[in-house]
């Protein structure tokens, strides 16, 4: 079983700051995932990650940005918060690749800009 | 496009029931199915999974089964308790690499 950990839970920020909302794992998975939830809505893929220095757009287009430096880690940045930013961030890992093994997810982060 | 949608938005049973929640999904080409299960202030949890060359697949109260011929997805979950009130999600693992499909989700609540 995977232990996705996201930071901070719940997050209000001012419009034009600069965050970042941090997602870590325990497990060594190569895969890793970022997707975005409206309350009550499907998740929207916006970011996702085959291993050490590989990133990659996802369907959904958002202003934010990921990197993956090491392997248990896979931060994502906003530059400038708006309040369209405003939606809870949910960070996923899998061994396999999505095809070959479920994503195990974190608690997410929400982010409210004002 | 692709999509995956529900068909039931809300679904209410009394504790103890089953509980049927369905799923439609559009590509054909799609061979990975997945369903979660996501509570109130949580990511969503893994339920059970199926591959394309399964009609059906058990795990512990819950079923899934899938019928290509109508692309219909469905997950049973026997003797229904109050923990199992959640939103249910499908999702669909297509052919895209790291790319999995979720659909709106069906609110189940269960009454004591």
């Amino acid at each position: 079983e995977a232990d996705i950990y996201q930071t901070p839970r719940y997050l209000v920020i001012g419009t034009g700051k600069k965050i970042t909302l941090e997602c870590s794992q325990t497990m060594g998975h190569d895969k890793m995932y970022w997707y975005q939830q409206d309350p009550g809505m499907e998740l929207h893929l916006i970011h996702y990650s085959y291993g050490v220095n590989s990133t990659e757009k996802g369907d959904l287009s958002s202003e934010s940005t990921v990197s993956r430096i090491r392997t248990e880690h896979f931060p994502l940045t906003l530059e400038s918060a708006r309040p369209s930013h405003t939606s809870q961030y949910l960070c996923a890992s899998s061994e396999y690749g999505v095809r070959g093994s479920p994503l195990h997810f974190g608690n997410g982060t929400r982010l409210t800009v004002t | 496009g692709e999509s995956v949608g529900l068909h039931l938005p809300t679904l209410s049973v009394q504790e103890g029931d089953n509980s049927i929640i369905n799923c439609a999904y559009s590509n054909s080409a799609s061979d990975y199915f997945i369903w979660y299960k996501q509570e109130s202030g949580k990511g969503p949890q893994f339920i059970i999974d199926i591959r394309s060359n399964m009609d059906k697949r058990q795990g512990q109260r819950v079923t899934v089964l899938l019928n290509k011929t109508v692309k219909h997805l469905s997950l049973q979950i026997a003797a229904t308790q109050p923990g199992d009130s959640a939103v249910y999600f499908c999702a669909e693992g297509g052919t895209s690499y790291g790319k999995l499909t979720f659909g709106q989700g069906t609110i189940l609540t269960v009454h004591p």
